[in-house]
């Protein structure tokens, strides 16, 4: 099963918002409740920024929010900073599968 | 403190088998799967299966089926991941991860992951 499609950079000025999106199937984001959203600087291990599509772990700012239409979710990263600069995957509940994103390089300008 | 601690790096020969750990603690090993998680140089996160400690069930991505062999020893409440027949694409950092909802890709915790280089 192929990865979830993600745009391969986005970028922003600091305090600005950001959209990332991650694009999969009926039968993997768009059939369940069940994508999350991942923070990886090199180097260290991934960390949780969203569950279940819209859930904020604690710990992790409120300027991170998920949300889901169709078979595509989005991360939205508002009011950015200097420390958002990362890799950024999905990752969807499938039946017999979990199916990341190729990923997202985030730059703040 | 939920800590998820891994073995060291390797360096494998081509068509050898490699096998690398994971031992937690700080949460009942049986109440979360565990998942493996691999990432290329230069390459994104890839998920390559997952195992049930409760019962040792596993699943696995259809990439690895056949090569991956994932366990768990609930003695020592460690994790292991075999991967065989290496080959140089196979040189990457491996992850396991997991979590309270980790059936479903959540995953809260992470190992700090291990470099296996495949080289002759």
């Amino acid at each position: 099963q192929s990865a979830l499609t993600q745009p391969p950079s986005a970028s922003g000025s600091p305090g600005q918002s950001v959209t990332i999106s991650c694009t999969g199937t009926s039968s993997d984001v768009g059939g369940y409740n069940f994508v999350s959203w991942y923070q990886h600087h090199p180097g260290k291990a991934p960390k949780l920024m969203i569950y279940e599509v819209n859930k904020r772990p604690s710990g992790v700012p409120d300027r991170f929010s998920g949300s889901k239409s169709g078979n595509t979710a989005s991360l939205t990263v508002s009011g950015l900073q200097a420390e958002d600069e990362a890799d950024y995957y999905c990752i969807s509940y499938a039946v017999s599968n979990r199916i990341f994103g190729g990923g997202t390089k985030l730059t703040v300008l | 403190e939920v800590q998820l601690v891994q073995s060291g790096a390797e360096v494998k020969n081509p068509g050898t088998t490699v096998k690398i750990s994971c031992r937690v603690s700080g949460y009942n090993f049986t109440d979360y799967y565990m998942h493996w998680v691999q990432q290329a140089p230069g390459k994104g996160l890839e998920w390559m299966g997952l195992v049930d400690p409760e019962d040792g069930e596993t699943i696995y991505a259809e990439k690895f089926q056949g090569r991956v062999t994932i366990t768990a020893i609930t003695s020592t409440d460690t994790s292991y991941m075999e991967l065989s027949s290496l080959r140089s694409e196979d040189t990457a950092v491996y992850y396991c991860a997991t979590g309270s909802g980790s059936y479903y890709g959540h995953f809260d915790y992470w190992g700090q992951g291990t470099l296996v280089t495949v080289s002759s």
